[in-house]
């Protein structure tokens, strides 16, 4: 079956540095997505992707993320000064097309930790 | 505000028994709800849909109900095995899917 891939795996960065994880969702899917969770938390909507351009987002993606699709693979996700509490595993998923009646594929998840 | 509801505690179950999971969820009108099981360290994985106008859903050992009025899901897993010890999150919402907590299933051998 298909994958949405994530590298890296693990990312460990300094508080106040620039990271950007990477995502290469689905060949065939439209809609890319952003999801993070904290240690024990729930799973939490970042932000949605479709077309080249932001659909929706949340109120945790201010302006400190970003999101791009910088040519027809890659999916990324850029926080520019991270936060101790930026600390959390981060999922991109895909899907063929949006309105709740299909079902998101996942990656595995990018760890990052912030120190 | 909208939330979605599930049981904080662990659900331990003996192999062979039916384990069942609840989701609640209020300030929503769904048209579909779906559910997920999550391992630890990985992403969600999809396991079943069910559109407003399905009373229930099968797939092999998973049956899911929902009910608009009382505003919830149940999730039934028959037959258990200790493979099937994970969380299992549930899941709605339109563009932007949202997820309950998840309610963690521990299947006894």
């Amino acid at each position: 079956e298909p994958e949405v891939t994530q590298t890296p795996s693990h990312q460990v960065t300094q508080m106040g540095q620039e990271v950007i994880l990477r995502c290469v969702p689905i060949s065939n899917h439209l809609y890319f997505y952003w999801y993070r969770q904290i240690l024990g938390q729930k799973v939490e909507f970042l932000v949605s992707f479709y077309n080249n351009e932001i659909s929706e987002k949340s109120e945790i993606f201010d302006d400190q993320f970003s999101v791009e699709r910088p040519d027809g693979s890659n999916f990324t996700l850029k926080i520019r000064s991270t936060k101790l509490e930026d600390s959390a595993m981060y999922f991109c998923a895909s899907t063929i097309q949006t309105g709740g009646n299909e079902k998101l594929f996942f990656g595995s998840g990018t760890q990052l930790s912030v120190l | 505000s909208q939330k979605i509801e599930q049981n904080s505690e662990a659900l331990n179950i003996q192999e062979g028994k039916t384990a069942t999971l609840t989701c609640n969820y209020t300030n929503y009108s769904p048209a579909y709800l779906q559910w997920y099981r999550q391992d630890p360290g990985r992403g969600p994985v999809f396991l079943l849909l069910i559109r407003e106008n399905e009373k229930e859903k099968r797939k092999e050992r998973l049956k899911v109900t929902f009910d608009t009025t009382l505003k919830q899901s149940l999730f039934h897993i028959t037959a258990s095995q200790p493979a099937d010890s994970a969380t299992y999150l549930c899941a709605l919402g339109d563009n932007r899917l949202a997820f309950g907590k998840g309610n963690q299933v521990v299947v006894i051998p």
